[in-house]
């Protein structure tokens, strides 16, 4: 069964300092996507960044890049230079096969990124 | 440009009593339509999705139901609450061909007293 880990509940991070949030994976698909979400306190999901399993380079968007590590099934959101406004709720989600034409995502259980002046 | 609406945002019932949730996309047709929950502090849990009018498939057997009335409107149900329904339902659209970025409505806080 496919499945999202996320080992770290809350990461805490200095203004204008870089952060990596760890995300595993488990499928036996050959193909497959990865997402980031943000959920601020408001309770919102936004996208942040896709990676799909036959990009063979990492995606960035911005301030976030993601560190897609096939082998290890590891895909790690960082965010470089974070401000104040990247406190919330950070979620690592897979799209499930077979999808049928469908963006069905399985989701982890998030980590709760806290930053500081 | 894609809008994605959800009502009511904020909602307080007694347990045993019915439910509706509403979702509406603008801006796009024939999307496919998701409703996810979240409880406290966990990660979110798909519920129903939909490919077409009239087309619902569940995820997990509950005590919830979805209607998909018109193209671009997503409705989630219940005919009596229970105390365990209460969490953060949030609903979601996207293109209608899969390989799509899901994108999510504001969501509706429901508490079940």
């Amino acid at each position: 069964a496919q499945k999202i880990t996320q080992t770290q509940p809350g990461m805490f991070v200095q203004e204008k300092e870089a952060v990596t949030l760890d995300c595993t994976y488990d499928t036996s698909d050959q193909s497959y996507g990865l997402f980031w979400y943000k959920q601020p306190s408001s309770g919102e999901m936004i996208f942040l960044i896709y990676q799909g399993s036959y990009d063979e380079q990492n995606a960035t968007e911005g301030r976030y890049s993601l560190n897609f590590q096939k082998a290890r099934k590891s895909a790690n959101l960082v965010i470089s230079a974070s401000q104040l406004g990247d406190s919330a709720m950070y979620f690592c989600a897979m799209r499930e096969a077979p999808s049928y034409n469908t963006d069905k995502l399985i989701f982890g259980t998030g980590t709760r990124l806290q930053v500081f002046p | 440009s894609q809008t994605i609406h959800q009502w009511p945002a904020t909602l307080v019932q007694p347990v045993g009593s019915p439910l509706s949730l509403e979702c509406t996309v603008e801006g796009t047709s024939n999307p496919n339509l998701y409703w996810y929950r979240q409880a406290a502090g966990r990660g979110l849990q798909l519920l129903f999705y939909s490919v077409g009018i009239g087309q619902i498939s569940s995820e997990v057997p509950q005590n919830l139901s979805a209607s998909r009335p018109q193209d671009r409107q997503f409705i989630l149900s219940s005919k009596k609450l229970l105390l365990s329904d209460s969490g953060f339902y949030l609903c979601a659209w996207s293109g209608p061909s899969g390989a799509n970025v899901l994108t999510f409505g504001a969501g509706s806080r429901l508490t079940v007293l």
